[in-house]
């Protein structure tokens, strides 16, 4: 159980185009997910955190106009690059937060990460 | 301002070695503290997660230990093999609401 699926898992695209990206609690609810990206041979940076039927809040120096995230459901963020440019290459990694489970006990507020996706500009 | 890092930025042992990797964090108020381990290209694999009352958790050859209050824990494998070559990142979770904090984390290349 608390799995998170990202789609698509790769993504190559021309310069200037947007690109969504899909992120679903497969199995349990998440009133929060979390956005993260990575760059080749560094470590994971926290671009947004994204709370259910309310505005995602952006790390400093990541551009939100640029990084529309939308989470209209408990199981559903996304992430969609605006106006992409090579710079925006990248690994693009979701998490949801599971606030509570019932049944088996499990970790509380731990974070569930999906497989991410890597994202090409050309 | 909060950070995670980690030391050594990469190691390579031979196989059957037992090795520690290190993880310190600046603000010793967590609420928990997780490895995970990322092979090239994939995403994370959760290894041990330590709430911030544990002083360790272990499962199969890893253990992992949390000292709160130096601000540290160690991922400690015991006799290393080929398949545990992979980044090792630690990461700390401030307040049950926010996100995890990631350290650079350790390259790992065990040779057979």
């Amino acid at each position: 159980g608390a799995v998170v699926s990202q789609h698509p898992s790769w993504v190559i695209c021309k310069s200037g185009t947007s690109v969504k990206i899909e992120c679903r609690s497969l199995d349990f609810q998440a009133t929060t997910m979390f956005w993260y990206r990575q760059f080749p041979k560094q470590s994971l940076m926290l671009m947004a955190t994204s709370n259910e039927g309310s505005k995602a809040t952006y790390e400093q120096g990541v551009e939100k106009d640029k990084f529309l995230i939308n989470h209209a459901s408990l199981t559903l963020s996304t992430l969609t690059v605006t106006s992409a440019h090579p710079e925006d290459s990248s690994f693009y990694i979701c998490s949801a937060r599971l606030l509570a489970r019932s049944g088996r006990a499990r970790s509380y507020n731990e974070q569930f990460f999906g497989p991410g996706t890597r994202l090409t500009v050309l | 301002k909060q950070e995670v890092t980690q030391i050594p930025a990469a190691l390579s042992v031979p196989e059957g070695e037992n090795l520690v990797l290190n993880c310190s964090f600046t603000d010793s108020a967590i609420y928990n503290l997780q490895w995970f381990r990322q092979d090239p290209g994939k995403g994370l694999t959760s290894l041990l997660l330590i709430q911030s009352s544990q002083r360790e958790q272990t499962s199969g050859r890893l253990n992992a230990s949390l000292d709160k209050s130096s601000g540290r824990s160690t991922l400690y494998i015991a006799a290393s093999q080929p398949g545990d070559s992979a980044t090792y990142l630690c990461a700390v979770k401030y307040q049950a609401g926010t996100a995890l904090i990631f350290g650079k984390g350790t390259t790992l290349s065990v040779s057979s």
